[in-house]
């Protein structure tokens, strides 16, 4: 009965590849988020949709691209990988038509960029 | 600007002592209060959470924390440490729904025997 899932948990990839993450809720929540902890562990938001409209897109670089083809599902997109993308990326939902903040998140993807 | 402080970088307690983890937040609406913890390798899971009402609140693993609006603290505590409880543990700030949290840089947590 996972809440929040990712795809892959870590992925190893070189300089100038593209990859996707995926992630699925079941919780029934309308928004959902991507965080990045960088090596200091410190976390920081990149996007949030809310059925699957765009709400939040925080600076960065229009490389990362994120979809949302429904509002279970918000893939990341990432276009011509960088040394500097080596991080872990969150997943995160929370409901909104509650009113309250509470986010839930996934269990990360780790990426490495070689 | 909004912003979490959590002053302590690393602490380490003995296990079966008490445990007082600090956070403080720079925000200018009314805020929505959260502490997190991340195991090794694992992703966050919410450990409590303050909207309105009673100041003190209680959360999962015999966790408690309690806001101070005069201070702008919202510190975490809990009475007796196990060693299962050594992680990191993040103290994070939001708005209403759908609003991104800001989080601290967090408190690794040691328990030595």
């Amino acid at each position: 009965d996972t809440a929040v899932s990712q795809t892959p948990k870590y992925l190893v990839t070189q300089m100038g590849n593209d990859k996707s993450i995926k992630c699925e809720q079941n919780l029934g929540h309308d928004t959902m988020y991507w965080y990045k902890q960088d090596s200091k562990k410190f976390l920081k938001i990149m996007f949030s949709y809310n059925n699957k409209e765009l709400i939040i897109n925080e600076t960065v670089p229009n490389r990362f691209s994120p979809k949302s083809p429904d509002k279970a599902h918000l893939n990341l997109h990432i276009n011509s990988l960088e040394l500097g993308d080596s991080a872990v990326y969150f997943c995160a939902s929370s409901p909104r038509a509650q009113g309250t903040n509470e986010q839930y998140f996934g269990p990360g993807t780790r990426l490495t960029v070689t | 600007a909004q912003s979490v402080t959590q002053p302590d970088i690393h602490i380490t307690v003995s296990e079966g002592a008490s445990l007082e983890l600090r956070c403080n937040y720079s925000y200018g609406a009314t805020p929505y209060l959260f502490w997190y913890v991340q195991s090794p390798g694992q992703g966050l899971q919410l450990l409590l959470k303050y909207f309105s009402g009673d100041t003190l609140v209680q959360g999962i693993k015999g966790f408690e924390a309690e806001f101070k609006r005069s201070q702008s603290s919202f510190n975490l505590r809990k009475p007796s440490v196990h060693w299962s409880d050594a992680a990191e543990y993040f103290c994070a700030v939001g708005a209403q729904a759908g609003t991104a949290l800001i989080f601290g840089k967090g408190t690794t947590l040691s328990v030595s025997s």
